[in-house]
């Protein structure tokens, strides 16, 4: 049971690149989340997924997209890298979040670069 | 004002004091209260939910009071492995109807031999 797994761990990009982070999870969540975190700033949610096939926005949403296809699998794109995107971004899920004690599952992390 | 607010460090304290991290919330929607750690370039984790009764596990006390929105973690007889940075969590009612959590921005805490 791996539980969240983030790839890549690091990567480096110039400014206008693209890219996709992957987040998997096996522990059967319908809930995922996208995090960035910055300095004195904390977490922040990007963007988040209730179920398969559903993506909604957080609240820094701008210059990120999102897919949900497989249940396990949760995609965040970067169109269009900019310095500001430079950042550590965490993956997360939890069960059905019908519950207010429900807590959240993180992963590793990817730490990105953007040149 | 952040939804969540944390003291912001950092805490530098010598093994084997007793520390104390606050948290304030202003949505009084609000329904559960966690305290999560955070290491150097890990992820978070939870460390141990908050009850209004007040909960300990070993040298951690967490405690919670809803009339004045506020919550605290106690760490007692500090060890160098404590040293990381706690964030204080906030589960409320979302727009969709399910529940959404706020993160606060954590409080380092540096425990010196």
């Amino acid at each position: 049971n791996a539980g969240v797994t983030q790839t890549p761990k690091f990567r480096v990009l110039k400014t206008g690149q693209s890219m996709t982070l992957l987040c998997a999870q096996d522990m059967n969540h319908e809930y995922m989340y996208w995090y960035r975190q910055d300095p004195g700033m904390g977490l922040r949610l990007i963007h988040y997924s209730v179920g398969e096939g559903t993506t909604a926005k957080g609240e820094v949403p701008d210059g990120y997209n999102v897919s949900r296809l497989k249940k396990q699998n949760f995609l965040l794109g970067l169109e269009s890298a900019a310095p500001s995107q430079t950042s550590v971004y965490f993956c997360a899920s939890n069960f059905l979040a019908t519950t207010s004690t429900d807590t959240q599952y993180f992963g590793p992390g990817t730490r990105l670069t953007v040149l | 004002r952040k939804e969540v607010e944390q003291d912001p460090g950092p805490f530098n304290v010598p093994e084997g004091a007793t520390v104390a991290f606050n948290c304030t919330y202003s949505n009084s929607a609000s329904q559960s209260f966690f305290w999560y750690r955070q290491d150097c370039r890990k992820e978070p984790k939870l460390l141990m939910s908050v009850y209004s009764s007040g909960n300990e596990d070993g040298r951690f006390t967490a405690q919670l009071n809803r009339a004045s929105q506020y919550i605290s973690l106690l760490i007692r007889d500090s060890k160098l492995s404590d040293s990381a940075t706690y964030l204080c969590v906030v589960n409320r009612r979302g727009g969709t109807g399910g529940f959404k959590t706020i993160f606060g921005a954590g409080t380092r805490l540096f425990v010196k031999a």
